[in-house]
């Protein structure tokens, strides 16, 4: 079956525009994540989905940074007034559950540059 | 706090020799722990999903251990391929459902 899908791959935008990402999950997984992985740093934690609520959105560096998830399925990561901090590349992945016991399967990410 | 370690950062082996790269977490509280393949400009491919309960995962050519009490995790892939050139990372999975990532084990295959 299809796996976790992402859009844009590629995403160049101006210092202080807005850019939306977006996560297709894997048909039937109930729980979406958003990971960034910035050059240098790994990849950190931003927020867990579990349906359509987020249970944890503390790893979300600022309030410039907000995410929908909308019929249980398909995620979008907006990120307000973009600065240079924040490029990066963007991962999204989705569980069968929100247990944590469960696989989390990786999307091939959004790349996103802030010139 | 809940922090993973991956040793070496990067390392080189010549084509058919054993692989063996590892992983320690400081929280023994775990759920589970997974390894991931990453090629670079690409996204993450599970490899092994290893419980809390269980001391090890084998599929193909990998083999990973678990030693929860000591915080310690490693992966082998026997038989080293070019193709197997990749960042390997390790990823640990506590109650509160998020990964916790070390950085990786860069990893070149010589032929």
């Amino acid at each position: 079956g299809a796996g976790v899908s992402q859009s844009p791959s590629n995403k160049v935008t101006e210092k202080g525009k807005d850019v939306e990402l977006r996560c297709d999950p894997i048909s039937g997984h109930t729980a979406l994540y958003w990971y960034r992985q910035s050059l240098g740093q790994g990849l950190e934690f931003l927020i867990y989905f579990q349906g359509n609520s987020a249970p944890d959105k503390s790893g979300l560096p600022s309030d410039r940074f907000s995410a929908e998830r909308t019929g249980g399925s398909v995620s979008t990561l907006t990120i307000q007034r973009t600065q240079q901090e924040d490029s990066a590349v963007y991962l999204c992945a989705s569980s069968l559950s929100q247990t944590s016991s469960y696989e989390q399967y990786f999307g091939p990410g959004t790349r996103l540059t802030v010139t | 706090k809940q922090e993973v370690t991956q040793i070496p950062a990067a390392l080189s082996v010549p084509e058919g020799e054993n692989l063996v790269l590892n992983c320690s977490f400081t929280d023994s509280a775990i759920y589970n722990l997974q390894w991931f393949r990453q090629d670079p400009g690409k996204g993450l491919t599970s490899l092994l999903l290893i419980q809390s309960s269980q001391r090890e995962q084998t599929s193909g050519r990998l083999n990973a251990s678990l030693d929860k009490s000591s915080g310690r995790s490693t992966l082998y892939i026997a038989a080293s391929q070019p193709g197997d050139s990749a960042t390997y990372l390790c990823a640990v999975t506590y109650g509160n459902n998020r990964l916790a990532f070390g950085k990786g084990n860069q990893v070149v295959v010589i032929p």
